[in-house]
């Protein structure tokens, strides 16, 4: 079964518009942190963003937000104002810890390829 | 602080050709990891090192498949013999991991692989 869902295998927004990637999850582990990572076509993975399962406000970072909604599993990332740098894939991951075990496990959904049109 | 370092960036070689890649993970941090990240697709874990010994290489074909980290600090993935399928792009990430489910991972700018 597949612990990260990314249904949005391609999107497109204008320049300076606001958009949402989504992201859903399956875990039964209590803890576990929720990331955003930006992919450009140069191939390095870029952090965005990060959300605990137990962070009571949603997290910000610039013109990234997450809307997390934790009785639902989602975990979406709105990117504010849109920039033509922002084209790229962006992979949503999550981090569990593994029960009995000193190690968390990180696991990356698919993708969506978000391209910003001017 | 220097990030992760990996090397080579590019690498093309044929079918049945032995290949290895480094990487230096961020100094200090504990947890090193290498992913395979097919074109179109996310990252896949291969294996995730704690210090220098292995927690999880549940996905690594260890047929032909090997990596080692000496002494908790830089790591060596390799392959022999290659398969076209082999064809990615090889992350490497490190994580300080004191903070259990909050840690950040940071990658390396990755080795492309191209088998012929």
């Amino acid at each position: 079964a597949q612990k990260i869902t990314q249904t949005q295998p391609g999107m497109f927004v204008q320049e300076k518009e606001a958009v949402t990637l989504d992201c859903t999850y399956d875990t039964s582990d209590p803890s576990y942190g929720l990331f955003w990572y930006k992919q450009p076509s140069s191939g390095e993975m870029i952090f965005l963003i990060y959300q605990g399962s137990y962070d009571q406000q949603n997290a910000t970072e610039g013109r990234y937000s997450l809307n997390f909604q934790k009785a639902r599993k989602s975990a979406n990332l709105v990117i504010s104002a849109s920039q033509l740098g922002d084209s790229a894939m962006y992979f949503c991951a999550m981090r569990e810890g593994i029960a009995q075990t000193s190690y968390d496990k990180v696991i990356f959904g698919p993708g969506t390829s978000l391209s910003v049109i001017p | 602080e220097a990030g992760v370092a990996q090397s080579p960036r590019y690498k093309i070689i044929e079918k049945r050709q032995s290949v290895a890649f480094w990487c230096n993970p961020i100094s200090g941090h504990a947890t090193l990891y290498w992913y395979q990240q097919i074109l179109g697709q996310g990252p896949k874990l291969l294996i995730q090192f704690q210090n220098n010994g292995v927690v999880d290489d549940s996905q690594l074909p260890k047929d032909r498949f090997s990596a080692e980290r000496l002494k908790g600090v830089d790591s060596t993935l390799k392959i022999q013999p290659a398969k076209l399928e082999d064809s990615a792009v090889y992350l490497c990430a490190s994580s300080l991991d004191l903070d259990r489910g909050r840690e950040t991972q940071y990658f390396g700018p990755g080795t492309r692989l191209l088998v012929l």
